[in-house]
C-alpha cells in the first residue's frame, strides 16, 4: 500500500530563515505529488503540485519543491518564512490512474516574527 | 462563496445516535471524495464518487457509515450508531473531469468537526 512519510511534526523558524519540508512516499510507478497549506481556521489549500515535466515545481507564495525519483522525494522550500506562513502542510501523493489522495501526518509549521 | 461547503460545520453526538453531514461540491464537479482527519494526522480517503455512481470505498468505511450522492450533486454521508473512535474531522473534497493524462487537483471544504460523546 502506499504510505507518505513527513519527517517533521513541528518546525519552528524566524521570520526570513529558510525552509525545508521532507516528504517521502512509497510506491514505485508513475505518481503525482502534492503539498496542501491549512492555515489556521481555513479550509486545505493547494500550494503546488506535480504531473511530469521540470522535477522543480513552484508554487504560491514563493513555495518550491523539487521531486527526486530516485529518492523518492518531493521536499518543499522555501528561501525565506513570512510569519504569515504558519499553518499545517501536506505532502499528498496520488498513483497515476488512481482517484483518492494519500496524505502524509502533517508538519505543523510556527514561524516566529 | 463558490467553493465546496459543509454542513454543519460541528456536531456533538451521543454514542449510539446516527448523524448525517452534507457537502456540496463546486458547480460543474463531477468528481466528488470524503475524507476523514484525526487530530495530528493527515485526511485519509473514505470513498469517491463520479457522478451519482460511488466507484471506491476505502476499507475505513465500515457497514455503519453509508455514502449517497443521489443527482450527482450533493452527497450526504451517514454514520450510524456512532462510537467515540468516529470522533474526528469529515472532509469532502471535489473535482473538475480531466481530459486524457490531465488530473484536476481537488478542491476541499472545511470540513465537519464529529465529536462522540
Amino acid at each position: 500500500a502506499q504510505s507518505v512519510s513527513q519527517h517533521n511534526h513541528h518546525v519552528i523558524l524566524s521570520e526570513a530563515a529558510s525552509l525545508e519540508l521532507g516528504c517521502n512516499y512509497s510506491y514505485g510507478g508513475t505518481v503525482n505529488l502534492f503539498w496542501y497549506v491549512q492555515y489556521p481556521g481555513q479550509h486545505l489549500q493547494l500550494l503546488l503540485k506535480y504531473f511530469s515535466g521540470d522535477p522543480l515545481v513552484k508554487g504560491i507564495k514563493g513555495f518550491e519543491a523539487e521531486f527526486i525519483k530516485s529518492k523518492f522525494s518531493f521536499n518543499l522550500r522555501k528561501p525565506s518564512v513570512q510569519w504569515s506562513d504558519t499553518a499545517e502542510y501536506f505532502c499528498a501523493v496520488r498513483s497515476q490512474g488512481a482517484q483518492k489522495l494519500v496524505f502524509g501526518q502533517g508538519t505543523r509549521l510556527t514561524i516566529n516574527p | 462563496d463558490t467553493g465546496v461547503s459543509q454542513d454543519p460545520r460541528h456536531k456533538i453526538t451521543k454514542r449510539g445516535q446516527n448523524v448525517t453531514f452534507r457537502c456540496d461540491p463546486i458547480s460543474e464537479h463531477n468528481r466528488l471524495y470524503w475524507y476523514r482527519q484525526t487530530l495530528g494526522q493527515g485526511p485519509e480517503f473514505l470513498t469517491y464518487f463520479q457522478n451519482e455512481a460511488q466507484l471506491e470505498k476505502s476499507r475505513l468505511l465500515s457497514d455503519r457509515f453509508s455514502a449517497e450522492r443521489p443527482k450527482g450533486s450533493f452527497s450526504t454521508l451517514e454514520i450510524q450508531r456512532t462510537e467515540q473512535g468516529d470522533s474526528a474531522m469529515y472532509l469532502c473534497a471535489s473535482r473538475a473531469a480531466g481530459g486524457l493524462g490531465v488530473y484536476n487537483e481537488q478542491f476541499f471544504g472545511p470540513g465537519t468537526r464529529l465529536t462522540v460523546l
